[in-house]
């Protein structure tokens, strides 16, 4: 069975402009939670959705956004990129939001210049 | 916000021996989950073993297992006849709120000495 699959895995972008990171779950897992990772922040929680709804959001300014779509798959969007928006991020998917196992991908790193 | 403290940034252990890594939090949620991953140097976050506030026994999963203090707020990880590649970053990650949204740690890196 596939794990989760997150895309790019590296993006280099400039400051000022837009990304979509993609992250497809576990076949069946219908809850994805979006992770930032920063050496000087740690591991910081970005949102969750379930059924395509937001479940709930961590504390980032609206440029960062979200979806999932109807396969459960979701996409994350920073606008008008800055330099502290590098960072890996990473999603995890579990059967339902509360389950007692979540699965990572191996993580998008993004560096903005 | 709830804090997580993980009080060893670094540890080494002999390959083949235990090694316990330390894990407090501060949580007012009576019911919560407690996960542990293991990040190695490629990013990917590895689910190694979860225990449930309620759950009576220590959890335990192949070679790790937890030390599960509910009045102390404590739960280290226990990993025995450690290997080579068990080197890597691993944080605790108890769950917050009715949400029960995970909230890491600042994660300890522990190398395996050969």
């Amino acid at each position: 069975k596939a794990g989760v699959t997150q895309t790019p895995r590296y993006l280099i972008k400039t400051r000022g402009q837009q990304v979509t990171l993609s992250c497809s779950p576990i076949s069946g897992h219908r809850s994805v939670s979006w992770y930032q990772q920063t050496p000087g922040q740690g591991l910081q929680f970005l949102f969750e959705y379930f059924s395509e709804t937001q479940r709930n959001k961590g504390n980032f300014p609206g440029r960062f956004s979200g979806r999932q779509f109807s396969n459960s798959r979701s996409e994350m969007n920073v606008s008008t990129l800055e330099l502290g928006d590098s960072a890996l991020y990473l999603c995890a998917s579990s059967l339902v939001p509360s389950n007692t196992e979540a699965f990572f991908g191996q993580g998008t790193r993004l560096t903005v210049v | 916000a709830q804090k997580i403290t993980q009080t060893q940034p670094g540890m080494f252990v002999q390959e083949k021996e235990a090694v316990t890594l330390d894990c407090t939090y501060d949580t007012s949620d009576q019911s919560y989950g407690l996960f542990w991953y293991k990040q190695p140097s490629s990013g990917e976050m590895i689910f190694l073993i979860y225990q449930g506030s309620y759950d009576e026994q220590n959890a335990t999963e192949g070679r790790y297992s937890l030390n599960f203090q509910k009045a102390r707020k404590s739960a280290n990880l226990v990993i025995s006849a450690s290997q080579l590649g068990d080197s890597a970053m691993y944080f605790c990650a108890p769950t917050s709120g009715s949400a029960r949204q995970l909230t890491f740690g600042s994660g300890t890196q522990l190398t395996v000495l050969p």
